[in-house]
Protein backbone atom coordinates (compact mmCIF):
# COMPACT_ATOMS: atom_id res chain seq x y z
CA UNK A 1 0.00 0.00 0.00
CA UNK A 2 0.96 3.44 -0.75
CA UNK A 3 0.93 5.29 2.30
CA UNK A 4 0.78 9.44 2.51
CA UNK A 5 2.58 11.75 4.94
CA UNK A 6 1.05 15.26 5.18
CA UNK A 7 2.25 17.86 7.30
CA UNK A 8 2.09 19.73 9.34
CA UNK A 9 -0.94 18.44 11.57
CA UNK A 10 -1.87 21.83 12.03
CA UNK A 11 -1.89 25.25 11.22
CA UNK A 12 -2.17 28.77 12.21
CA UNK A 13 -2.55 31.57 10.32
CA UNK A 14 -4.05 34.69 9.62
CA UNK A 15 -6.24 36.39 6.15
CA UNK A 16 -3.94 37.51 3.69
CA UNK A 17 -1.24 34.69 5.02
CA UNK A 18 0.62 32.42 2.42
CA UNK A 19 0.62 28.95 3.84
CA UNK A 20 1.94 25.41 2.16
CA UNK A 21 0.54 21.79 2.89
CA UNK A 22 3.16 19.11 2.09
CA UNK A 23 2.58 15.25 1.28
CA UNK A 24 5.25 12.66 1.05
CA UNK A 25 4.18 9.41 -0.70
CA UNK A 26 5.55 6.00 0.15
CA UNK A 27 6.97 5.68 -3.04
CA UNK A 28 6.83 7.68 -6.65
CA UNK A 29 2.92 8.62 -7.63
CA UNK A 30 3.75 10.20 -10.96
CA UNK A 31 1.20 13.30 -9.61
CA UNK A 32 -1.23 11.55 -9.41
CA UNK A 33 -2.08 13.40 -6.41
CA UNK A 34 -5.14 15.65 -5.67
CA UNK A 35 -6.13 17.99 -2.66
CA UNK A 36 -9.73 18.08 -0.47
CA UNK A 37 -10.61 20.88 1.70
CA UNK A 38 -13.02 19.50 4.30
CA UNK A 39 -15.09 22.02 6.51
CA UNK A 40 -16.89 20.50 9.72
CA UNK A 41 -20.11 18.62 9.00
CA UNK A 42 -19.54 18.22 5.18
CA UNK A 43 -17.73 16.31 2.83
CA UNK A 44 -14.67 16.88 1.43
CA UNK A 45 -14.75 19.11 -1.69
CA UNK A 46 -12.19 18.42 -4.58
CA UNK A 47 -9.27 21.46 -4.82
CA UNK A 48 -6.85 20.53 -7.22
CA UNK A 49 -5.88 16.79 -9.34
CA UNK A 50 -3.29 15.77 -10.98
CA UNK A 51 -0.97 17.90 -8.27
CA UNK A 52 -1.18 20.81 -9.95
CA UNK A 53 -4.70 20.96 -11.81
CA UNK A 54 -7.33 23.23 -10.46
CA UNK A 55 -11.03 21.74 -10.46
CA UNK A 56 -13.31 23.91 -12.05
CA UNK A 57 -14.66 26.80 -9.62
CA UNK A 58 -11.97 26.65 -7.07
CA UNK A 59 -9.82 30.00 -6.70
CA UNK A 60 -6.94 30.65 -8.53
CA UNK A 61 -4.77 31.44 -5.09
CA UNK A 62 -5.11 27.56 -4.24
CA UNK A 63 -2.20 25.84 -6.57
CA UNK A 64 -0.18 22.96 -6.22
CA UNK A 65 3.16 21.47 -7.11
CA UNK A 66 5.41 18.18 -6.66
CA UNK A 67 6.76 15.08 -8.84
CA UNK A 68 7.67 11.92 -7.60
CA UNK A 69 6.66 11.51 -3.94
CA UNK A 70 6.42 15.09 -2.99
CA UNK A 71 3.93 17.17 -3.45
CA UNK A 72 2.57 20.79 -1.71
CA UNK A 73 -0.64 23.06 -1.64
CA UNK A 74 -0.28 26.53 -1.66
CA UNK A 75 -2.91 28.80 -0.54
CA UNK A 76 -1.22 32.65 -1.57
CA UNK A 77 -3.32 34.92 0.55
CA UNK A 78 -6.01 33.02 2.97
CA UNK A 79 -9.40 34.30 2.89
CA UNK A 80 -11.93 33.82 5.91
CA UNK A 81 -13.64 30.76 4.08
CA UNK A 82 -10.14 29.35 3.36
CA UNK A 83 -10.03 27.70 7.02
CA UNK A 84 -10.89 24.27 6.93
CA UNK A 85 -8.90 20.80 7.10
CA UNK A 86 -7.19 19.94 4.16
CA UNK A 87 -6.18 16.44 2.61
CA UNK A 88 -4.33 14.89 -0.07
CA UNK A 89 -5.03 11.95 -1.62
CA UNK A 90 -2.96 9.53 -4.03
CA UNK A 91 -5.15 8.00 -6.87
CA UNK A 92 -1.63 6.20 -8.27
CA UNK A 93 -3.76 2.59 -8.52
CA UNK A 94 -7.38 4.18 -9.06
CA UNK A 95 -9.95 3.49 -7.80
CA UNK A 96 -7.60 2.12 -4.75
CA UNK A 97 -6.33 5.47 -2.60
CA UNK A 98 -4.93 6.62 0.04
CA UNK A 99 -5.64 9.71 2.20
CA UNK A 100 -2.61 11.84 4.01
CA UNK A 101 -3.83 12.35 7.69
CA UNK A 102 -5.20 15.83 7.47
CA UNK A 103 -3.72 19.69 7.93
CA UNK A 104 -6.29 21.72 10.24
CA UNK A 105 -5.84 25.03 8.92
CA UNK A 106 -7.29 27.60 12.10
CA UNK A 107 -7.29 31.29 12.52
CA UNK A 108 -4.40 32.84 14.40
CA UNK B 1 -27.22 17.55 -11.30
CA UNK B 2 -25.55 14.62 -9.70
CA UNK B 3 -26.41 13.61 -6.09
CA UNK B 4 -25.68 10.83 -4.18
CA UNK B 5 -27.82 10.10 -0.64
CA UNK B 6 -25.97 7.30 1.84
CA UNK B 7 -29.23 5.13 3.65
CA UNK B 8 -28.79 2.66 6.41
CA UNK B 9 -29.23 2.52 10.44
CA UNK B 10 -27.17 4.92 12.31
CA UNK B 11 -26.91 2.12 15.37
CA UNK B 12 -25.26 -1.01 14.57
CA UNK B 13 -24.61 -4.00 17.58
CA UNK B 14 -21.00 -5.08 17.99
CA UNK B 15 -20.25 -8.14 15.73
CA UNK B 16 -23.03 -7.35 13.57
CA UNK B 17 -23.40 -6.66 9.78
CA UNK B 18 -23.63 -2.48 8.66
CA UNK B 19 -25.11 -1.92 6.15
CA UNK B 20 -25.82 0.66 3.87
CA UNK B 21 -27.22 1.87 0.70
CA UNK B 22 -26.00 4.87 -1.93
CA UNK B 23 -28.98 6.60 -4.26
CA UNK B 24 -27.34 7.81 -7.56
CA UNK B 25 -29.86 10.36 -9.08
CA UNK B 26 -28.95 13.16 -11.87
CA UNK B 27 -27.08 10.59 -13.55
CA UNK B 28 -26.57 6.63 -14.23
CA UNK B 29 -24.61 4.67 -12.44
CA UNK B 30 -23.81 2.51 -15.55
CA UNK B 31 -21.62 5.25 -17.13
CA UNK B 32 -18.22 3.84 -18.04
CA UNK B 33 -16.89 6.85 -16.64
CA UNK B 34 -16.96 6.11 -13.12
CA UNK B 35 -16.28 4.00 -10.06
CA UNK B 36 -18.44 4.49 -7.60
CA UNK B 37 -17.01 3.77 -3.50
CA UNK B 38 -17.23 3.99 0.07
CA UNK B 39 -15.44 5.64 2.06
CA UNK B 40 -15.08 6.84 5.68
CA UNK B 41 -14.43 9.42 8.51
CA UNK B 42 -14.13 8.01 12.21
CA UNK B 43 -15.27 11.01 14.20
CA UNK B 44 -12.23 13.89 14.54
CA UNK B 45 -9.95 11.56 12.33
CA UNK B 46 -9.19 11.34 8.35
CA UNK B 47 -10.62 9.62 5.82
CA UNK B 48 -10.27 6.34 4.47
CA UNK B 49 -11.59 4.49 1.85
CA UNK B 50 -13.39 1.01 1.85
CA UNK B 51 -13.76 0.00 -1.45
CA UNK B 52 -15.02 0.56 -4.56
CA UNK B 53 -17.27 -0.82 -7.42
CA UNK B 54 -17.67 -0.70 -10.86
CA UNK B 55 -20.95 -0.75 -12.46
CA UNK B 56 -20.20 -4.27 -14.55
CA UNK B 57 -19.81 -5.58 -10.97
CA UNK B 58 -16.29 -5.52 -10.33
CA UNK B 59 -14.77 -4.83 -6.86
CA UNK B 60 -11.98 -3.36 -5.36
CA UNK B 61 -11.39 -3.31 -1.34
CA UNK B 62 -9.22 -2.17 1.02
CA UNK B 63 -6.59 -4.84 2.15
CA UNK B 64 -7.02 -3.91 5.58
CA UNK B 65 -11.23 -4.37 5.50
CA UNK B 66 -10.87 -6.81 2.83
CA UNK B 67 -12.26 -9.86 4.71
CA UNK B 68 -15.42 -8.00 6.39
CA UNK B 69 -16.44 -6.05 3.38
CA UNK B 70 -18.52 -6.74 0.42
CA UNK B 71 -19.61 -3.96 -1.94
CA UNK B 72 -22.54 -4.38 -4.69
CA UNK B 73 -24.46 -2.66 -7.16
CA UNK B 74 -28.17 -2.76 -8.81
CA UNK B 75 -28.55 -0.99 -12.07
CA UNK B 76 -31.70 -1.12 -12.07
CA UNK B 77 -32.04 0.90 -9.36
CA UNK B 78 -29.08 3.04 -9.68
CA UNK B 79 -27.62 2.20 -6.30
CA UNK B 80 -24.66 0.65 -4.97
CA UNK B 81 -24.49 -1.14 -1.40
CA UNK B 82 -21.49 -1.58 1.30
CA UNK B 83 -21.43 -4.26 3.57
CA UNK B 84 -19.21 -4.48 7.08
CA UNK B 85 -19.33 -7.70 8.81
CA UNK B 86 -18.46 -8.37 12.24
CA UNK B 87 -18.14 -4.51 13.43
CA UNK B 88 -16.47 -3.39 16.53
CA UNK B 89 -16.64 0.34 17.85
CA UNK B 90 -13.51 0.99 15.85
CA UNK B 91 -16.10 0.63 12.70
CA UNK B 92 -17.77 4.11 14.10
CA UNK B 93 -17.70 6.61 11.61
CA UNK B 94 -19.39 8.96 8.82
CA UNK B 95 -19.53 6.79 5.84
CA UNK B 96 -19.36 8.63 2.50
CA UNK B 97 -20.35 7.18 -0.57
CA UNK B 98 -18.54 9.18 -3.72
CA UNK B 99 -17.87 8.76 -7.00
CA UNK B 100 -14.13 8.18 -8.63
CA UNK B 101 -13.38 9.12 -12.13
CA UNK B 102 -12.27 6.84 -14.77
CA UNK B 103 -11.83 9.84 -17.71
CA UNK B 104 -8.51 10.49 -18.74
CA UNK B 105 -8.33 14.11 -17.24
CA UNK B 106 -9.15 13.94 -13.93
CA UNK B 107 -8.60 10.49 -13.48
CA UNK B 108 -9.16 8.71 -10.11
CA UNK B 109 -10.58 12.06 -8.56
CA UNK B 110 -13.48 12.12 -6.14
CA UNK B 111 -15.75 15.08 -7.26
CA UNK B 112 -19.21 14.10 -5.60
CA UNK B 113 -19.48 12.78 -2.68
CA UNK B 114 -22.67 12.15 -0.61
CA UNK B 115 -23.54 14.05 2.42
CA UNK B 116 -22.43 11.28 4.85
CA UNK B 117 -23.98 9.29 7.22
CA UNK B 118 -23.15 8.64 10.82
CA UNK B 119 -22.87 4.91 12.04
CA UNK B 120 -22.52 4.37 15.26
CA UNK B 121 -21.31 0.78 16.74
CA UNK B 122 -22.55 0.08 20.26
CA UNK B 123 -25.01 -2.31 22.14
Amino acid sequence: DIQMTQSPSSLSASVGDRVTITCRASQGISNSLAWYQQKPGKAPKLLLYAASRLESGVPSRFSGSGSGTDYTLTISSLQPEDFATYYCQQYYSTPSCTFGQGTKLEIK
Amino acid sequence: QLQLQESGPGLVKPSETLSLTCTVSGGSISSSSYYWGWIRQPPGKGLEWIGSIYYSGSTYYNPSLKSRVTISVDTSKNQFSLKLSSVTAADTAVYYCARHSRRIGDYGTIGYWGQGTLVTVSS
